[in-house]
């Protein structure tokens, strides 16, 4: 079948940078995107990318497209508290999305 | 501009009782999504409307499941004679169309004892 992989944990030190990696198996993906999920809130769209792009940039989050690989990241730079959260990567053709696990990042004063 | 709401934003139940879960999606949003999200788990695709398309109801875990949506405006999934593994959040999206990025509600925790 078709899966979404994400790593479970991550915790880096405020300031640091914050990197969140994602596999997807589906190579005929057009959407690929990350939401962020706060404690006792839904989801949110932080930036999605469209499978014929390489980076996306947008403030303090760039995203990075592999196709080859099919490899996702988010990066985000002088990551803060607020930053805490799981992050989820999916993917999609329309239609239906496939999402990973998440990641659960924390920052660390 | 006001975003997905879903209500109740709780719910407890029996096991073996049925219960009703209610999404407002963003106006003008032709799409619906419903997902269900166990706890550490990631999404599990439900059922979605397009339109006035038939629903893609391939997510569906069981016969006890399903939903309907009134023109492109609000959405009720039902769940029948619940059981305990139908303790998750259950979370509604909506987009301008498919392929459209998908805008979350808060989401239902249901809990059945």
């Amino acid at each position: 079948g078709e899966d979404v992989e994400q790593s479970l944990f991550l915790s880096v030190r405020e300031g640091d940078s914050s990197v969140i990696n994602c596999t997807y198996t589906d190579s005929s993906s057009t959407y690929l995107y990350w939401y962020k999920q706060e404690p006792g809130a839904g989801l949110q769209l932080l930036t999605y990318i469209f499978s014929n792009m390489d980076m996306k940039q947008d403030q303090r989050l760039t995203v990075l497209l592999n196709k080859k690989d099919k490899h996702l990241s988010l990066r985000i730079a002088d990551t803060q508290t607020g930053d805490s959260a799981i992050y989820f990567c999916a993917e999609s053709k329309g239609g239906d999305m496939r999402f990973g696990a998440g990641t659960r990042l924390t920052v660390k004063p | 501009g006001a975003g997905v709401s879903q209500s109740p934003s709780n719910k407890v139940t029996e096991k073996g009782k049925d219960v009703e879960l209610r999404c407002d999606p963003i106006s003008g949003h032709t799409a619906l999504y419903w997902y269900r999200q166990r706890l550490g788990q990631g999404l599990e695709f439900l059922i979605y409307f397009q339109g006035n398309s038939a629903p893609d109801k391939s997510g569906l875990p069981s016969d006890r499941f399903s939903a309907e949506r009134t023109g492109e405006s609000v959405s009720t999934l039902t769940i029948q004679r619940t059981q305990q593994e139908d303790s998750a959040v259950y979370l509604c999206a909506s987009s301008w169309g498919q392929r459209e990025t998908q805008y979350f509600g808060p989401g239902t925790r249901l809990l059945v004892l």
